[in-house]
């Protein structure tokens, strides 16, 4: 079982929809949870993290944990065909492994 | 501007030619790291650093090597490259060690 399990996609969303992207981990003394988002061809940029239980909210981005099931998602409200990108899932235990990443299109 | 800089961003070297990847942050950040992107693959750490002098190998150090002489800078030296080296390898800083990442722009590497 990989430590990071990410959906590889591509998950196709049409602009203006609500794409949902989802993680599971492994390791349940994992606790520091990133999200990034890598264009092709260009480094991964951290565009949230979230320590404890429940849901954050930065714009349109909203990400969510449930440390009890190992489960970490990212929302993307109103997307953008600007936002298709690879997201990258991440997780810090004893050290920060990230998932191999979905691959997110947006149509307009 | 707050910024890891990574330098080449692309080289092609043949195998055996040592070369050194140079990474520089200039956010004070404690944490510094390495990572190589295969597909398929993700992203996987090779080396990490938590302060001047101190590191320690990650998930895939096999043929690298790294030092951590000044806070601000973390060269990765490939002593002796081989063709499974080419890669695309990334360095990364972080104020603390279980905080997010900042990365540097890349370096494309091909060894032939």
């Amino acid at each position: 079982q990989k430590e990071v399990e990410q959906n590889s996609g591509p998950l196709s969303v049409p602009e203006g929809a609500i794409a949902s992207l989802n993680c599971t981990y492994s390791d349940r003394v994992s606790q520091s949870f990133f999200w990034y988002r890598q264009y092709s061809g260009k480094s991964p940029e951290l565009i949230m993290s979230i320590y404890s239980n429940g849901d954050k909210e930065d714009g349109r981005f909203t990400a969510q944990l449930n440390k009890a099931s190992q489960y970490v998602s990212l929302l993307i409200r109103d997307s953008q065909p600007s936002d298709s990108a690879t997201y990258l899932c991440a997780v810090y235990g004893n050290k920060l492994v990230f998932g191999a990443g979905t691959i997110l299109r947006v149509k307009s | 501007e707050a910024q890891v800089t990574q330098n080449p961003r692309y080289l092609i070297t043949v195998t055996g030619k040592k070369l050194t990847v140079t990474c520089s942050q200039n956010m004070n950040h404690e944490y510094m790291s390495w990572y190589r992107q295969d597909p398929g693959l993700g992203l996987r750490q090779i080396y990490y650093s938590m302060n001047v002098e101190v590191t320690d190998k990650g998930d895939v150090p096999e043929g690298y090597k790294v030092s951590r002489k000044e806070k601000r800078n973390f060269p990765l030296i490939l002593e002796s490259p081989s063709p499974n080296q080419t890669s695309l390898y990334f360095c990364a800083s972080s104020p603390i060690l279980a905080g997010g990442y900042t990365f540097g722009s890349g370096t494309r590497l091909t060894v032939v």
